[in-house]
This record gives C-alpha cells, sequence and structure tokens, in this order.
C-alpha cells in the first residue's frame, strides 16, 4: 500500500520570500504521480502542480516547483515570492500510473502555510 | 462557468435523517468520484464510477450509496446518518472514455460540509 506523509503540520513565511514544504512518499510502483493541491479556507480543492515520476525534470508552475528526488522518495514544493493569496492548507498525493478509473488519490496529512504580511 | 459543481453546500441535519448529495460536471469527462474529508482534514476516497459504472468501492459502510445517472452526474446518497459522517464530501473528475485511460488528473468540486447533530 502505498502512504504519503507531510510531517509539517504547520508553517509561517512572511510575504515576498521563500518557502518549502516538504512530503515523503512511500511506494513499490515504479510509474505513478505526485500532485500538490492547495485547500484555501473557501475549501476549494486547487491543483498546483503535478510531477510525472518517469520524467527527472522537475515541474515548474509560474512561482511554484517541486524538487523531486525519485530514489528518496521525496517531492517538496517550494513557493517563491510568497503571497498572502498562498495561505491554505497543502496537501501532497499520490496516484499509480495506469490504471484508469481504478486510480485514487493518496493525500498525506496536509501542512497549513500561513503568509504573514 | 463551473466545471465540477456540487449541492448543497451546506447541509445540517439531525441523526438518523437520510441525505442525499449531487455532483454535476461540465468538463465532459468519464470518470467520476467521491472523497470525504474529516475533522483533521484528511482525504480519502470512498468510490468511483466510469461511464456510470461502479468502479472503486472502499471500505465505507452500506448506508452510504452512489449512483450515476449518467456520466455528467454523481450522487452521494447517506441513509441513517450518523455523527461520524459529520464532513466534507468533495466529488471530482477526470478524462477517460474507458476504464483504464482515465486520466490522472482530478477536478475538484468546491465541497459538501455535512453536519449531522
Amino acid at each position: 500500500a502505498q502512504t504519503v506523509t507531510q510531517s509539517q503540520p504547520e508553517m509561517s513565511v512572511q510575504e515576498a520570500e521563500t518557502v518549502t514544504l516538504s512530503c515523503t512518499y512511500d511506494t513499490s510502483e515504479s510509474n505513478y504521480y505526485l500532485f500538490w493541491y492547495k485547500q484555501p479556507p473557501s475549501r476549494q480543492m486547487i491543483l498546483v502542480i503535478r510531477q510525472e515520476a518517469y520524467k527527472q525534470q522537475n515541474a515548474t508552475e509560474n512561482r511554484f516547483s517541486v524538487n523531486f528526488q525519485k530514489a528518496a522518495k521525496s517531492f517538496s514544493l517550494k513557493i517563491s515570492d510568497s503571497q498572502l493569496g498562498d495561505t491554505a492548507m497543502y496537501f501532497c498525493a499520490f496516484m499509480k500510473r495506469y490504471g484508469g478509473a481504478t486510480n485514487k488519490l493518496i493525500f498525506g496529512t496536509g501542512t497549513l502555510l500561513a503568509v504573514q504580511p | 462557468d463551473t466545471a465540477v459543481s456540487q449541492t448543497p453546500k451546506y447541509l445540517v441535519t439531525q441523526m438518523g435523517n437520510d441525505k442525499s448529495i449531487k455532483c454535476e460536471q461540465n468538463l465532459g469527462h468519464d470518470t467520476m468520484y467521491w472523497y470525504k474529508q474529516d475533522s483533521k482534514k484528511f482525504l480519502k476516497i470512498m468510490f468511483s464510477y466510469n461511464n456510470k459504472e461502479l468502479i472503486i468501492n472502499e471500505t465505507v459502510p452500506n448506508r452510504f450509496s452512489p449512483k450515476s445517472p449518467d456520466k455528467a452526474h454523481l450522487n452521494l446518497h447517506i441513509n441513517s446518518l450518523e455523527l461520524g459522517d459529520s464532513a466534507v464530501y468533495f466529488c471530482a473528475s477526470s478524462q477517460g472514455r474507458m476504464i483504464r485511460q482515465a486520466k490522472e488528473t482530478q477536478y475538484f468540486g468546491p465541497g459538501t460540509r455535512l453536519l449531522v447533530l
């Protein structure tokens, strides 16, 4: 069974600074996807970034980038130039590749990020 | 235009009642999911459907019965509500005409907060 661990329940960062959220996972699969989802106070689940495990290049989306270390089973999220709107709960999630509709997201417990003005 | 919508957004009810939550997606996706987020913010898959066929049925009490009248809709009916059913329920969808072709990125609805008194 796959597990996802987020060891930082809460983090705080000053506006405009950079913060890194940690995520580790455990799996025997070799083909999979990793995701970071953001859940602001509005409760909406918003996809932040996605990484395919077969790609060595780290994914980036504007101010968001990941550090994917497949051998270490680590998938951290870096937020640059933090903005007040980045305040949210961040969830790391794992999904096996292939399997179609049998796919399910396995979520970590989340990290609550507070961006301070 | 809302991609994945859920009704109602809030639901407060008494123990023992029966209630339904509706989900609709206008993305043309073939696969839909229900996730439950508990009071500690932990998210877990409950069900998935592909073209009206039940694919995933996690260990969920049989008081929970999903129904998919067509591929754009997935409803969740809960019988004999219990205090422990209080949670936020998220609907999600992903592409894929056939079971094994369902794409990996899942798009979430806004969630339904259920409170059982």
